[in-house]
């Protein structure tokens, strides 16, 4: 089974509307993170936001933040005010396990944002 | 800080070649990591390192082999290179003590084998 299942292979939005990116994850271990990473067409991996499954509140960074509905295992990612330097691919990643694990991530396939002016 | 450098960035090998990815972190980072991404899709764990002289399998190791004899450095190396091994190739470091533990990642190394 998936671990991390994105949907949605494409999306696009009109430049300052709000986004969502699904991301949905399989995981029986307690201790686990979510990440969203962005990867421009330039290549790099960019670090967005986190949520710990022990955090209590939504993660917020800025313009992003992370719907974090632990118990239909989602974890969305939430753009408000798009603009067309988000234009990018979106990664939801799950780390599970604790320090003996090597903190591992494991990646969904990915999200194709588009931002329309 | 530079944060993860890679070497190359681009390389062409023949079927049967080999060679080394390089991955330097100058963080101090304890945990190091090998992903490969093919086009279009997620990236998949080849090895990962949680300390000098400790590696350990990822989600597609088969192909490749790993060594961490310091903190900063953790080489991939590529024997007898396959067409399917043609792949865009990451590193990545984080750090266990303080959350979130993101991974901090290189710029990416983008192989082809013809």
């Amino acid at each position: 089974a998936q671990k991390i299942t994105q949907t949605q292979p494409g999306m696009f939005v009109q430049e300052k509307e709000a986004v969502t990116l699904d991301c949905t994850y399989d995981t029986s271990d307690p201790s686990y993170g979510l990440f969203w990473y962005k990867q421009p067409s330039s290549g790099e991996m960019i670090f967005l936001i986190y949520q710990g499954s022990y955090d209590q509140q939504n993660a917020t960074e800025g313009r992003y933040s992370l719907n974090f509905q632990k118990a239909r295992k989602s974890a969305n990612l939430v753009i408000s005010a798009s603009q067309l330097g988000d234009s990018a691919m979106y990664f939801c990643a799950m780390r599970e396990g604790g320090e003996t694990s090597g903190s591992r991530l494991t990646f969904g396939e990915g999200t194709q944002l588009t931002v329309n002016p | 800080n530079a944060g993860v450098t890679q070497t190359p960035k681009f390389r062409i090998l023949k079927i049967g070649q080999s060679m080394t990815l390089q991955c330097t972190q100058d963080m101090n980072h304890n945990y190091m990591y090998w992903y490969r991404q093919d086009p279009g899709m997620g990236l998949k764990l080849i090895y990962y390192s949680v300390g000098a002289g400790i590696t350990d399998k990822g989600e597609v190791p088969n192909g490749y082999n790993v060594s961490r004899s310091t903190t900063e450095d953790f080489p991939l190396r590529l024997e007898l290179a396959a067409p399917s091994q043609t792949s865009v190739y990451f590193c990545a470091s984080s750090y266990w003590g303080q959350g979130p533990y993101e991974q901090y990642f290189g710029p990416g190394t983008r192989l082809t084998v013809t």
